[in-house]
């Protein structure tokens, strides 16, 4: 079974303050993505990324960052938290090319930003 | 968006009964993926269906796709009260990576 974690899994952060969110797939998945999750907007694409080394922006990308230095591991980043910011981040993996197939989520990073 | 007119729906049934959720889609797509996300937990899949299918079984479930209509349907037979959840359909293509998320049906199934 795919397996992805998330660390950490809840997080308090200051507003102007840096946060890092990271996650780890131990499938060997080429693809990665974060998305978030809020109330009257579902799932929404932040950042994916094709293999190490590779980030590319997804349909909300402003005022995050993304890193691959690994297959495995796959970050976000906040340099700047804002509280428009608070929100559950996934993570999530996949293998297929062009969206085909399935994505195998992790339990999810709870932000507050105050 | 990607989708039509959606809001978060509530469907509240008993354990035991056949329930059915629905999702429209606007733009084109090569696949619709059902998944479910119980409270906590990030999402599962539970089917893929492509567009040259109109239907897929797995278990107690069954998704359809209409593609002239633009619209899918995910049933489960034989509710339990583990199906409890919240229920999104997705949207993927050939264009673009990610997956469009609708908001959800909430199904609460009640022993």
């Amino acid at each position: 079974e795919a397996a992805v974690t998330q660390s950490p899994r809840n997080k308090v952060a200051v507003t102007g303050g840096k946060v890092t969110l990271s996650c780890n797939q131990t499938n060997n998945h080429n693809n990665m993505y974060w998305y978030r999750q809020d109330t009257g907007h579902g799932l929404r694409l932040i950042h994916y990324s094709y293999g190490a080394g590779s980030t590319e922006k997804g349909d909300i990308p402003d005022g995050y960052k993304a890193s691959r230095p690994s297959q495995e591991n796959f970050s976000l980043i906040l340099e700047l938290a804002t509280p428009s910011q608070t929100s559950v981040y996934f993570c999530a993996s996949g293998d297929a090319p062009l969206n085909q197939d399935t994505q195998y989520f992790g339990p999810g990073t709870r932000l507050l930003v105050l | 968006s990607q989708w039509g007119e959606e809001n978060l729906q509530a469907l509240s049934i008993q354990e035991g009964e056949d329930v059915t959720m629905n999702c429209s889609y606007k733009t084109y797509t090569t696949v619709v993926q059902w998944y479910r996300q119980k409270s906590g937990k990030g999402p599962a899949q539970l089917i893929l269906i492509r567009s040259n299918e109109r239907e897929k079984r797995s278990g107690r479930l069954r998704a359809t796709l209409d593609t002239s209509s633009q619209s899918s349907s995910l049933s489960i037979t034989g509710t339990l009260a583990t199906d409890t959840a919240v229920y999104f359909c997705a949207t993927g293509n050939n264009y673009a990576q990610g997956l469009t998320f609708g908001l959800g049906t909430r199904v609460s199934v009640f022993p």
